[in-house]
């Protein structure tokens, strides 16, 4: 079945420490976006990238970084300059063209 | 800035009713729209998508519209069930990267 795999679906974060959400896709899509979404607001966007080795800062992209050495990988690492990473993070593919968009099932990170 | 809004933020209906969900933009300067669906915890899920040419899409008991010179975009559930209570949310894409800009939801509850 075509989709998009995120792992794990719960994470734990110790003050300090760098962490890596995984979102592999095999749809083939060439673009895609890591999210984060926190209760009571809309998902707002933290990088996404149009192609291999390429990617752009979303509008809260402080404190994250991200990888996109292959079409259907693109880990977010949430690091320890993040200070308030405690939120549900949703990684999205899609084609190039005007196409859906698909989403993983999302990782939930905490801080403990 | 394109901004999304979806009215209202929570609904309480019975089963059995046919309800309508509103989400409005500001720009109409859109390629498509799209609703998704999201259960407490959970990714989300592609309901119906919108392309800027198009008046309305179906799919089963879902029919969405979409007024793009007036902003406006409802999503038209038929004879609602128990199990269609979550979390639904509106995105308009736009712009040469094809960035999504969301909308913050509906909680729609059905009573059995």
């Amino acid at each position: 079945d075509g989709g998009i795999t995120q792992s794990p679906k719960y994470l734990f974060r110790k003050e300090g420490q760098n962490v890596t959400l995984s979102c592999e896709q095999n749809l083939n899509h060439d673009a895609m976006y890591w999210y984060r979404q926190d209760p009571g607001q809309g998902l707002r966007l933290i990088y996404y990238s149009q192609i291999v080795n390429d990617f752009q800062k979303g509008d809260i992209a402080e404190g994250y970084s991200v990888s996109r050495e292959k079409k259907e990988s693109f880990p977010l690492t949430v690091t320890s300059a993040q200070k308030n990473p405690t939120a549900f993070y949703l990684c999205a593919s899609c084609d190039r063209a005007n196409t859906e968009a698909f989403f993983g099932q999302g990782t939930r990170l905490t801080v403990v | 800035k394109q901004e999304v809004t979806q009215i209202p933020a929570a609904l309480s209906v019975p089963e059995g009713e046919n309800l309508v969900l509103n989400c409005s933009f500001t720009d109409s300067a859109i390629y498509n729209l799209q609703w998704f669906r999201q259960d407490p915890g959970k990714g989300l899920t592609s309901l119906l998508l919108i392309q800027s040419s198009q008046r309305e899409q179906t799919s089963g008991r879902l029919n969405a519209s979409l007024d793009k010179s007036s902003g406006r975009s409802t999503l038209y559930i038929a004879a609602s069930q128990p199990g269609d209570s979550a979390t639904y949310l509106c995105a308009v894409r736009q712009g040469s990267n094809y960035q999504l800009i969301w909308g913050a939801g509906t909680k729609l509850i059905i009573k059995p």
